[in-house]
């Protein structure tokens, strides 16, 4: 069964950081692709960053460019986002997604931005 | 900045057929956009049902189905059930580079 599950969110201050992780498990992590995408409370869905399989290609949305980071470790199965300077309006559940078609979701990880 | 434009809310009745539409700021959506769509109830994640403009993942029922229509993309359901309403997405690629979502249809079956 295909799994991925989301850590690392909580409350943080503005122009702090943090780090998300994705586990994944039930498929071989290497070779897929992977994105992140967040949703502010009440809100619709963002696109935020994408991570093809091995890993050398990138691409971020203009919101978080500079800012945020994604990277994979595909021996440990895993997927991360580090958030650098957030803000208030990076306020948000982060939920990562497999594949070029997000066949597959985690429940997601609540960022909170706020002082 | 580019838009992804969807209509807000759409009402229909059970049994009924109901089509949401997808169109982007740059002009014509095509299947080059590689069109997705994603239904989300409160409190879930997004489900994944529509790729590439008009696949269906192994989950999708099959009254969902994803096409281009009038330059936009279009995702319609044919008799509609109550537990479709939700909230529905769709998300279009820009040049492989960035993918944009929509803002989302509230579907309200009634």
């Amino acid at each position: 069964e295909v799994q991925l599950v989301e850590s690392g969110g909580g409350l943080v201050q503005p122009g702090g950081s943090l780090r998300l992780s994705c586990a994944a498990s039930g498929f071989t992590f290497s070779s897929y692709e992977m994105n992140w995408v967040r949703q502010a409370p009440g809100k619709g869905l963002e696109w935020v960053s994408y991570i093809s399989s091995s890993g050398s290609t990138i691409y971020y949305a203009d919101s978080v460019k500079g800012r945020f980071t994604i990277s994979r470790d595909n021996a440990k199965n895993s997927l991360y986002l580090q958030m650098n300077s957030l803000r208030a309006e990076d306020t948000a559940v982060y939920y990562c997604a497999r594949g070029y078609n997000y066949g597959y979701w985690g429940q997601g990880t609540l960022v909170t931005v706020s002082s | 900045q580019t838009v992804v434009t969807q209509e807000p809310s759409l009402t229909v009745s059970p049994g009924g057929t109901v089509t949401l539409t997808c169109a982007s700021s740059t002009g014509a959506v095509t299947s080059g956009y590689y069109p997705n769509w994603f239904q989300q109830k409160p409190g879930q994640a997004p489900r994944a049902l529509i790729y590439s403009t008009s696949n269906k993942h192994s989950w999708t029922p099959a009254r969902f189905s994803g096409s281009l229509l009038g330059g936009k993309a279009a995702l319609t359901l044919s008799g509609v059930q109550p537990e479709d309403e939700a909230e529905y997405y769709c998300l279009l690629y820009y040049g492989g580079v960035q993918r944009v979502f929509g803002g989302g249809t509230k579907l309200t079956v009634l």
